[in-house]
Order: structure tokens, then C-alpha cells, then sequence
């Protein structure tokens, strides 16, 4: 059982190069979303979804895109990577957003760096 | 939006209790998590509260206030190996659909 499964585990990219960070669970789980990671920031909520065809804004959704055609798979797509983007990326499942005590499953992180 | 506080840092000794606060405002809450984060890795999950009061697992209980918008985690008997991060997270409907928000997270470092 793979749980969840992110890629890749590091990328530097140039500022204005465009990328996806894939995310893939064999769980079954509704509830896919994407977190990043900062110094002092905590982990704050790009985007989420609750089902495939479903996707919603979290905090800090500005400058990422992401889909959900299937239930396994919920890429997160860096339309024109900035400096700001430098950060730790977690993709995190659930059966359903923490209601009823599921909790979250977390991918190992991508560590990603703009120059 | 959400807004959920946590302090950044603690130092306690091998053996001690430590007690991590976690305050929350939010709309349509449906539960708080805890979660424990070693250096470079993934947050695991610690624990689940969505009634008043206290939860225990071992050496971690959490407590829960929903009328205070307060939720602590309680380390017992630490180890070295509880040297990480603790992030609370909590729950909720009020956005649209069910998500999940973290607060910061606290340190807490285990010294012999």
C-alpha cells in the first residue's frame, strides 16, 4: 500500500519556468489538498479539493493551478515560478477533511527552489 | 478566514511533562488535530478532538474547549525522540467546502 505518493522529491526551476508537482493515493480518499511549508509559516493551504471534478481556493492560492479529473490524482501546477515560490510542498489525503476523525496522509514533501 | 495560534518554541528534559497550546477561531468546526513533525519529514498524526474534553493515548492526551476555541497537547515522560515540531490543526465548514488549516506549529526540544 503506497499511501500517498509525491513527485519529485526535489526540483530547482528558473524564475518564469512552469511545472507540475504530482500527487497520486491509492487509498480511496475524497479529500486530496496541497499545503506549503515555510520557516516560521507553518503549513498553509494552496488549494483542496473534496472530489474528483471539485476543487477549491485555500489561503494562499495565487500563482498555482490544480485539477482533479480522477480520484487518485490532484497535480499542483506552478503556472510562472517566482522567488516567492521557494518553499516545502505536501500533498495530503483524506476520507473527508477531518470530519469524523480521519486524519490527514501525507507525501514525503518536494522541497522546491526558484532561482 | 481561519485563525489558529500556536507559541513557536519550548525546551523541556527527558522526562518531563510539556503542554502545547493551540487557540482557533473558525466557522462549521468539525474537529481539532494533532500532528507531530520530525525535521525534514512528514507531519504524522497524533490525535483527534471534536468533544469537550480530554483524549488520551498513551503518553500524549489532548484536551479539547469548543466554547474557547482551545485545544493543548500533553507530553508525558519525554524522550528524546519527542524533539519535533507540534502542529495543531483544526477542522472546519465555514469556507465552503470541509478543510483542513494548520497553525504554525511549536518546537519543542527534548534536552538530556
Amino acid at each position: 500500500n503506497a499511501g500517498v505518493t509525491q513527485t519529485p522529491k526535489f526540483q530547482v526551476l528558473k524564475t518564469g519556468q512552469s511545472m507540475t508537482l504530482q500527487c497520486a493515493q491509492d487509498m480511496n480518499h475524497e479529500y486530496m489538498s496541497w499545503y506549503r511549508q515555510d520557516p516560521g509559516m507553518g503549513l498553509r493551504l494552496i488549494h483542496y479539493s473534496v472530489g474528483a471534478g471539485i476543487t477549491d481556493q485555500g489561503e494562499v492560492p495565487n500563482g498555482y493551478n490544480v485539477s482533479r479529473s480522477t480520484t487518485e490524482d490532484f497535480p499542483l501546477r506552478l503556472l510562472s515560478a517566482a522567488p516567492s515560490q521557494t518553499s516545502v510542498y505536501f500533498c495530503a489525503s483524506s476520507y473527508a477533511a477531518g470530519t469524523g476523525g480521519s486524519p490527514l496522509h501525507f507525501g514525503n514533501g518536494t522541497r522546491l527552489t526558484v532561482t | 478566514g481561519q485563525n489558529i495560534d500556536q507559541p513557536t518554541e519550548m525546551t523541556a528534559t527527558e522526562g518531563a511533562i510539556v503542554q502545547i497550546n493551540c487557540t482557533y477561531q473558525t466557522s462549521g468546526f468539525n474537529g481539532l488535530f494533532w500532528y507531530q513533525q520530525h525535521a525534514g519529514e512528514a507531519p504524522t498524526f497524533l490525535s483527534y478532538n471534536v468533544l469537550d474534553g480530554l483524549e488520551e493515548k498513551g503518553r500524549f492526551s489532548s484536551f479539547l474547549s469548543r466554547s474557547k476555541g482551545y485545544s493543548y497537547l500533553l507530553l508525558k515522560e519525554l524522550q528524546m525522540k519527542d524533539s519535533a515540531s507540534y502542529l495543531c490543526a483544526v477542522s472546519s465548514s465555514g469556507y465552503g467546502n470541509n478543510r483542513l488549516a494548520f497553525g504554525k506549529g511549536n518546537q519543542v526540544v527534548v534536552i538530556p
